[in-house]
């Protein structure tokens, strides 16, 4: 178990469904992050929140929208998926953005998009 | 843009020490940290260095060469638990952002 809970852990929607991906940490991290995994491939950055405001979006489709409602809860809202999404996101935070703060993981959510 | 570079496969035996090596891109560089992620599992943090040298948590060490933009993880006295894919990482070089480069990842498997 990790400290930064993802929810739900698995995910099947049609390319027509609109869902969202949840994230929660309790660690006081100031820095919340978006990560897309497909397999045998490393974590490639979609976004990342500084202080509750986006500060990096990594060119993300806009069928992919992310949201900070405080500094504990981060969501991504999905609408209108392309297969090719189908991938395990991977939500992270971390104290701050220092190279020395090393950002901690959840279990991540893993989406089929049929 | 940044990369890293490690080797995509490694096999040792329990007990064995291995070396992960990974080089990266100078351009602006604030450090190498080190991940595990097991499968099906969250990476999770194992080392930093923001200096050269090697720096030691147990059986897990790390060491940079700034000099020669050359890191490397060490594992010590293996166990089956180790077989997990290895990833370098280092912060985007433009600044200070929280943005966080992967290598590929170094898949271990720890052989009885």
């Amino acid at each position: 178990d990790t400290e930064v809970t993802q929810t739900p852990k698995h995910l099947v929607m049609g390319m027509t469904n609109k869902k969202s991906l949840k994230c929660e940490q309790h660690m006081g991290h100031r820095a919340m992050y978006w990560y897309k995994q497909k397999a045998k491939k490393p974590p490639e950055l979609m976004f990342v929140y500084s202080y509750e405001k986006l500060s990096i979006n990594e060119s993300v489709p806009s069928r992919f929208s992310p949201e900070c409602p405080n500094s504990s809860l981060l969501n991504l809202h999905l609408h209108a998926l392309q297969p090719e999404d189908s991938a395990l996101y991977l939500c992270a935070s971390s104290q701050g953005q220092l190279s020395n703060q090393p950002q901690h993981f959840g279990d991540g959510t893993r989406l089929s998009i049929l | 843009g940044q990369s890293l570079e490690q080797p995509s496969e490694v096999t040792a035996v329990e007990g064995a020490i291995v070396q992960i090596n990974c080089t990266y891109q100078t351009s602006g560089f604030y450090g190498l940290s080190w991940y595990q992620q097991h499968d099906g599992g969250a990476p999770t943090f194992l080392s930093y260095n923001g200096l050269d040298g090697l720096e030691e948590t147990g059986r897990f060490s790390s060491f940079l060469s700034r000099s020669d933009s050359y890191g490397y993880l060490l594992l010590q006295e293996l166990q089956m638990k180790d077989s997990a894919s290895y990833f370098c990482a280092q912060r985007n070089g433009s600044s200070n952002t929280g943005k966080l480069i992967f290598g590929q990842g170094t898949t271990l498997q720890v052989k009885p």
